[in-house]
């Protein structure tokens, strides 16, 4: 079965800083991954997705890599903002009929 | 640009009430499912359906009922209400295997 962990659970940071959130996965065969973003009260806003045939996705600040073999993920996010503060989840696909695998979350606080 | 449309947003249950949590997608997705999301456990997966006329269960599906008789829609039914589904509820759709969109979600409590 597969299990996704997400390091740390919460993480506060000042303004400006970049960041790293982690995002680990204990089986490899698996068709992508996908980081959300979601606010409180809110729904899930997906923010990359990244093939298992790609090693990175960008957009804006945000970049994630993925090393399948290793069963890890990053999320980056460059100069942080108050307004990046979310809870960030990562999923992965996987099995026969595809589906989503959630961490439990990090939960971000940026600090002006 | 509706994307995945979830109604209610709020609802207040009694115990033993039935009701049909409603989900619906403009974009052709083959793909659907729903998850619940609680408190320190994440979100888990309830049923899925591939196609129209195909569903399947997921990780907990005890006291649900799905149905997709369309490709657009893919209604969740509470059976018989208990306090343990107490929870907030995502619809997801996407291309099979692709990117998946979620809606706003519903957030049910059942006394």
């Amino acid at each position: 079965k597969q299990e996704v962990t997400q390091i740390p659970a919460a993480l506060s940071v000042p303004e400006g800083e970049n960041l790293v959130l982690n995002c680990s996965f204990t089986d490899s065969a698996i068709y992508n991954l996908q980081w959300f973003r979601q606010d409180p009260g809110k729904g899930l806003t997906s923010l990359l997705l990244i093939q298992s045939s790609q090693r990175e996705q960008t957009s804006g600040r945000l970049n994630a890599s993925l090393d399948k073999s290793s069963g890890r993920s990053t999320l980056y996010i460059a100069a942080s903002q108050p307004g990046d503060s979310a809870t960030y989840l990562c999923a992965v696909r996987t099995g026969s009929a595809r589906q989503l695998t959630f961490g439990s979350g990090t939960q971000l606080t940026v600090l002006p | 640009n509706a994307g995945v449309t979830q109604t209610p947003k709020f609802q207040v249950l009694k115990t033993g009430q039935s009701m049909t949590l409603q989900c619906a997608q403009d974009m052709n997705h083959e793909y659907m499912s729903w998850y619940r999301q609680d408190p320190g456990m994440g979100l888990r997966l309830i049923h899925y359906s591939v196609g129209a006329g195909i569903t399947d269960q997921g990780e907990v599906p005890n006291g649900y009922n799905v149905s997709r008789s369309t490709t657009e829609d893919f209604p969740l039914r509470l059976l018989s209400a208990a306090p343990s589904q107490t929870s907030v509820y995502f619809c997801a759709s996407s291309r099979t295997g692709a990117e998946a969109f979620f809606g706003q979600g519903t957030r049910l409590t059942v006394v």
